[in-house]
């Protein structure tokens, strides 16, 4: 079975400041990885995905996130941080076969400081 | 072009009655997932439809939760009766299909109902 761990359940950084967030998945072949981004009271918003070639994936909003197979993470950054990031951040692995049901991990709550 | 459109936004019922919860999805694509939002669970799938099907509903709490998709674009989920413990965002998303069938794992969400039983 596929899992996914966010081991931050909450982050503070300064406006301006990087950002890196983390994941950790649980799958036994190659995985397809998402990031998600909900605002308060919204539905989710894919971010970026990797589902194969480089790596390194670039997504909306400044965002991009490294594939690591060795460390079996998925990590996200922004090299600096708008007050309007401010949101959950959730990761998502799904099965790289048949029917990709994500799986979605417990969400990394943004807090941006003036 | 439209998102998913989720409809009520906000429900608040006494438990034991029914609640229905309403989902389109965008035009085009074929898969379908309900999942529940709460901060104890946080994301939890409900259930996926692929091509109107049901492929997995392992994650329907009990009997007292049902889902269909009698078109390609619409789909409810009803609870029957409702209980205090069903208090959460419930979530509908669509993903488009790949040259397979199957989805390509791309979520698109809506903006979720909010339900409250009292």
């Amino acid at each position: 079975a596929q899992s996914v761990t966010q081991p931050d359940i909450h982050i503070t950084v300064s406006e301006g400041a990087s950002l890196e967030l983390r994941c950790n998945y649980s799958y036994g072949a190659t995985p397809y990885l998402f990031w998600y981004v909900q605002s308060p009271g919204q539905g989710l918003q894919l971010l970026l995905k990797y589902f194969s070639g480089d790596t390194l994936v670039q997504g909306i909003k400044g965002f991009e996130a490294e594939f690591k197979r060795s460390q079996s993470s998925f990590n996200l950054r922004k090299p600096s941080v708008h007050w309007s990031d401010a949101a959950e951040y959730f990761c998502a692995v799904g099965a790289s076969g048949g029917s990709y049901i994500p799986t979605f991990g417990r969400g990394t709550s943004l807090i941006v400081h003036p | 072009d439209a998102g998913v459109i989720q409809s009520p936004r906000h429900e608040v019922t006494e438990m034991g009655q029914e609640v229905t919860l309403r989902c389109k999805l965008i035009s085009g694509h074929n898969s379908l997932f309900w999942y529940r939002q709460t901060m104890m669970r946080g994301l939890e799938l409900l259930i996926y439809f692929n091509n109107n099907v049901p492929i997995d509903d392992s994650g329907m709490p009990e009997d007292r939760f049902s889902a269909k998709m009698p078109n390609a674009s619409f789909s409810t989920l009803k609870i029957q009766p409702s209980e205090p413990r069903d208090s959460a965002v419930y979530f509908c998303a669509s993903s488009p299909p790949r040259a397979t069938g199957w989805n390509t794992g791309e979520l698109f969400f809506g903006e979720g109902s909010r339900l409250t039983v009292l």
